[in-house]
């Protein structure tokens, strides 16, 4: 079984600078990938950022970053220079490579502060 | 291109009442995904089609729960007798039939209501 933790609730960030919102994941699959997914206030789950677990660099997509580390099982989603359009819930969710559900956890609140 | 659709946006229906929701995945995905998300949880998975065919159910879908995709284009997810438990944000997703990891791309949802 796959897990993903999300132990920040909610965070402030103070406009432009960065943030990190942690993830931890659980899972005996050795081919997995790892998605983060912003969700504002309309509902709208927008696709992030993709890291898979044989990629030897962290992802990067314009002001989102991925920092892995495999070892310890984490899959952290960096913003640089938040913006208030950021203000929003971030998800973490995985899948393995032979299963088709993605598995979420349960979000952290991400407010950006003028 | 056209992101996903699902219509209604927005469902208020009554206690034992049956509802119906639409989705309409990106043209050229064959693999389509519906989820639910209650209040301040993440989503999670209710089933799975590739093309026409329902390849995987979560043990979340009960019997008052059906899925189809009979053409292999919309889907429709209808739940039969609602209870307050239902109350829920149903999302649906879709994505390529390729190999590899790919993202799933999510439509706006349907808010239901269940009074």
């Amino acid at each position: 079984a796959q897990k993903i933790t999300q132990t920040q609730p909610g965070m402030f960030v103070q406009e432009k600078e960065a943030v990190t919102l942690d993830c931890t994941y659980d899972t005996s699959d050795q081919s997995y990938g790892l998605f983060w997914y912003k969700q504002p206030s309309s509902g709208e789950m927008i696709f992030l950022i993709y890291q898979g677990s044989y990629d030897e660099q962290n992802a990067t997509e314009g002001r989102y970053s991925l920092n892995f580390q495999k070892a310890r099982k984490s899959a952290n989603l960096v913003i640089s220079a938040s913006q208030l359009g950021d203000s929003a819930m971030y998800f973490c969710a995985m899948r393995n490579y032979a299963g088709n559900m993605l598995t979420f956890g349960g979000g952290t609140r991400l407010m950006v502060k003028p | 291109d056209t992101g996903v659709s699902q219509d209604p946006r927005h469902k208020i229906t009554k206690r034992g009442q049956n509802v119906t929701f639409r989705c309409d995945p990106i043209s050229e995905h064959n693999r389509l995904y519906w989820y639910r998300q209650t209040l301040g949880q993440g989503p999670e998975f209710l089933t799975y089609f590739q093309n026409e065919a329902q390849l995987e159910k979560s043990r979340l879908l009960s019997d008052r729960f059906s899925a189809e995709r009979p053409k292999g284009s919309f889907s429709t997810l209808e739940i039969q007798r609602t209870e307050q438990g239902d109350s829920a944000m149903y999302l649906c997703a879709s994505s390529p039939l390729l190999q590899g990891l790919y993202e799933q791309y999510f439509g706006p949802g349907t808010r239901l209501t269940v009074t």
